[in-house]
């Protein structure tokens, strides 16, 4: 079975203050990573898809890796805008065949950041 | 804004109503989901549109009855829910095809409380 673990569950920072959340997975057949934000009452807004092993994606204070075991999504500097539930999701070999993939989510990192 | 847009945002019903949600996508995208997220957790998938077929049926109870009329609209026809049925409904949509890794867009939601 595929699962996905987040870690920690809660995250407060200083304004500046750079940090990482953790996303580690096991499953079979990984057909991409994805990292998702989450603000409160609303949808989650994409952010990166990951691949392969070595890859990295940023974007403005985001910056997005993959192992084998394990992504990370590292915040450098942050800002109190930044504040925000993160979640992992990972797609994997679609079921019998079929041409999309089901998305497994972690229970998400919750990003408190302080000005 | 997001690509995804749902209506409405809010809806209140008593348990013996009749009530629909809808969603609406013009990205060109085959693949659409039903996800109910509650409070603090990740959202859970409900039902898998690919090529306007039901894909997916997570177990879902019989009360929560999905319809695909087109490539670009999904609706979530609901009938009498009970209490734990309140949540906040998402729709999603991702392209298709033999490339599964690809990523899923959400909506903003339907936040939906049952009296």
């Amino acid at each position: 079975e595929d699962q996905v673990t987040q870690s920690p569950e809660a995250l407060r920072l200083q304004e500046g203050e750079s940090s990482s959340l953790n996303c580690s997975y096991t499953v079979s057949g990984l057909r991409g990573l994805f990292w998702y934000r989450q603000d409160p009452g609303k949808g989650p807004e994409f952010l990166f898809t990951l691949y392969s092993a070595g890859e990295e994606k940023e974007k403005e204070r985001l910056k997005a890796t993959l192992t084998k075991k394990e992504s990370f999504l590292h915040i450098t500097a942050p800002k109190p805008e930044d504040s925000a539930t993160y979640l992992c999701a990972v797609s994997t070999e679609g079921v019998g065949g079929t041409s999309y993939g089901k998305l497994t989510f972690g229970q998400g990192t919750i990003l408190t950041v302080h000005p | 804004d997001t690509e995804v847009t749902q209506t409405p945002k809010h809806l209140v019903m008593g348990m013996t109503n009749k009530k629909s949600l809808k969603c609406e996508q013009h990205m060109g995208h085959r693949a659409m989901y039903w996800y109910k997220q509650k409070a603090k957790k990740p959202p859970e998938l409900m039902f898998v549109y690919s090529y306007e077929k039901l894909s997916i049926n997570e177990s879902v109870p019989s009360r929560f009855s999905p319809e695909c009329p087109n490539s670009s609209l999904l609706n979530l026809h609901l009938h009498a829910l009970q209490p734990e049925d309140s949540a906040l409904y998402l729709c999603a949509s991702s392209p298709a095809g033999r490339r599964s890794g690809q990523p899923q867009h959400f909506g903003d939601g339907t936040r939906l409380s049952i009296l």
